[in-house]
C-alpha cells in the first residue's frame, strides 16, 4: 500500500488558517471515506483528531476541522496558536484489512 | 482512566528477535480493535498490524511474515513478536486503541496512543 501524499510543510501566522491536504487513490481516500487526522508533537503520541473525514472527537477544539472531495481530504486549523505547531498525518484504510497513512506534513505557525 | 503502556523494545542485530508489549488499563483489549504503528527516524507514521475484536489479524506488507500480532487475554495485554528485523524496522513503535462511540467501533481510528518503545536495529 502506497502512503497518501502530503505536502510535506505548512505555516501560518497566529490568527490565520491553514489547509493541509491528502491525496489518495480511489481504492482508500476516494473509496471508503475512513479517513482520520492525528497531531504529533515531538517526543509524544499522536493525538486523535479528526475521524470520518468531517468528525471530531470528543474534547477536539472546533478549530479544527475536516472535509474532502474526491481523493483528496484537508484538516484546516483555524486561528492558528502557537501550540497547533506540530506534525499531521491523515490516515486510511486502504482496502483488503490494511491502513496507510499520509507522509506529514510539519506546520510551523510563524 | 485508559492508558497504554509498551515495553521491550531495545538493541538488536539484523536478524535477531525482538517481542513488544502493550499493557492496558481501563478497557479490556479482547473487546477491542487494537493496532500497532511505528515512526521511524526522520520519517512519518507508518500502520504496523491491527487485531480485530474477534482475534483476527492483518499485517501491512513490509512486515508479513515476520511479525505476529496476539494479546493475551487474561494480562489485558497486546504483544508484537518480530522475527528477523531489519535495520529500516528501526522505529518507535506505539500501540493504539480503535476509537468507540455511542454508534460502535471502528477499527481503523485510533483514540489512545501508549508512549512507543524504542526498536532499534544495528550491528
Amino acid at each position: 500500500q502506497s502512503a497518501l501524499t502530503q505536502p510535506p510543510s505548512a505555516s501560518g501566522s497566529p490568527g490565520q488558517s491553514v489547509t493541509i491536504s491528502c491525496t489518495g487513490i480511489s481504492s482508500d481516500v476516494g473509496d471508503y471515506k475512513y479517513v482520520s487526522w492525528y497531531q504529533q508533537h515531538p517526543g509524544k503520541a499522536p493525538k486523535f483528531l479528526i475521524y470520518e473525514v468531517t468528525k471530531r472527537p470528543s474534547g477536539v477544539p472546533d478549530r479544527f476541522s475536516g472535509s474532502s472531495s474526491g481523493n483528496t481530504a484537508s484538516l484546516t486549523v483555524s486561528g492558528l496558536q502557537p501550540e497547533d505547531e506540530a506534525d499531521y498525518y491523515c490516515f486510511s484504510y486502504a482496502g483488503n484489512n490494511k491502513g496507510v497513512f499520509g507522509g506529514g506534513t510539519k506546520l510551523t505557525v510563524l | 482512566e485508559v492508558q497504554l503502556v509498551e515495553s521491550g523494545g531495545g538493541l538488536v542485530q539484523p536478524g535477531g528477535s525482538l517481542r513488544l508489549s502493550c499493557a492496558a488499563s481501563g478497557f479490556t483489549v479482547n473487546t477491542n480493535y487494537m493496532s500497532w504503528v511505528r515512526l521511524a527516524p526522520g520519517k512519518g507514521l507508518e500502520w504496523v498490524s491491527i487485531i480485530y475484536s474477534g482475534g483476527d489479524t492483518f499485517y501491512a506488507d513490509s512486515v508479513q511474515g515476520r511479525f505476529t500480532l496476539s494479546r493475551h487475554n487474561s494480562n489485558n495485554t497486546l504483544f508484537l513478536q518480530m522475527n528477523n528485523l531489519r535495520p529500516e524496522d528501526t522505529a518507535v513503535y506505539y500501540c493504539a486503541r480503535a476509537y468507540c462511540s455511542s454508534a460502535g467501533c471502528y477499527p481503523w481510528y485510533f483514540d489512545y496512543w501508549g508512549q512507543g518503545t524504542l526498536v532499534t536495529v544495528s550491528s
